[in-house]
């Protein structure tokens, strides 16, 4: 089945800042890509996605790119703000099972004001 | 997007009980999932549920365990049977809208003793 790896875990920035968070999966079939923001005690919340014919797509200061090829995404908040702080998750489809997803390991962001 | 409440939110139970989490949505959806986020974990997608038929369980998971009832296109049900301490979890009911994107219901915090 499909695998996801995320890195790093956590991430600590100063405010202004950028940030990147990087994942890799395992299907070369999978062609849906969100990343999800949960903050403590809260449900995930979509914050962008991707699709696999499309190589970047930006919404304000996040921005995800894709590789098929080498099978890699990533996501890149600028001008990080304290309000950023939360654990974010990257998914991948499973294969091309409609909506099964496959979440990475997360990665706990900590912006420092 | 969608409008999804959880019922209960919250739980404590003792161990060999067994919980009954309702989900319920503001609109017909065709695809339901229902995902486990242990403590500190990512989320781990639990099943399928189908409407008007069995639901389709992940590698892990039997429907001893976790059955899944699945009555109409707004409504599911997800009961951990048998509960151990090891159930102790945050379970999450999500629904796809549109043509993948996935939204996800408050989650229900478990706590067997």
């Amino acid at each position: 089945g499909e695998n996801v790896e995320q890195h790093p875990s956590t991430l600590s920035v100063q405010e202004g800042d950028s940030a990147v968070i990087k994942c890799t999966y395992s299907d070369s079939a999978s062609n849906y890509f969100p990343w999800y923001k949960q903050e403590l005690g809260k449900r995930p919340q979509l914050i962008i996605d991707i699709r696999s014919n499309v190589g970047e797509k930006k919404d304000q200061r996040i921005a995800v790119t894709l590789n098929k090829t080498a099978k890699h995404f990533s996501l890149h908040i600028t001008e990080t703000q304290p309000e950023d702080s939360a654990v974010y998750f990257c998914a991948a489809t499973l294969g091309t099972s409609y909506g099964k997803l496959t979440f990475g390991q997360g990665t706990i962001l900590t912006v420092h004001p | 997007s969608a409008v999804i409440s959880q019922k209960p939110s919250r739980d404590i139970c003792q161990r060999g009980t067994s919980l009954t989490i309702q989900c319920q949505v503001d609109s017909q959806v065709t695809m339901m999932f229902w995902y486990r986020q242990q403590p500190g974990q990512s989320l781990t997608l639990i099943a399928t549920a189908n409407q008007g038929s069995e639901a389709t369980y992940e590698s892990g998971f039997v429907i001893d365990k976790f059955p899944i009832s699945r009555p109409n296109l707004t409504f599911s049900t997800l009961t951990v049977s048998n509960m151990s301490p090891e159930d102790s979890s945050i379970y999450l009911c999500s629904v796809v809208v549109g043509q993948e994107t996935q939204y996800f219901g408050p989650g229900t915090r478990l706590l067997v003793l």
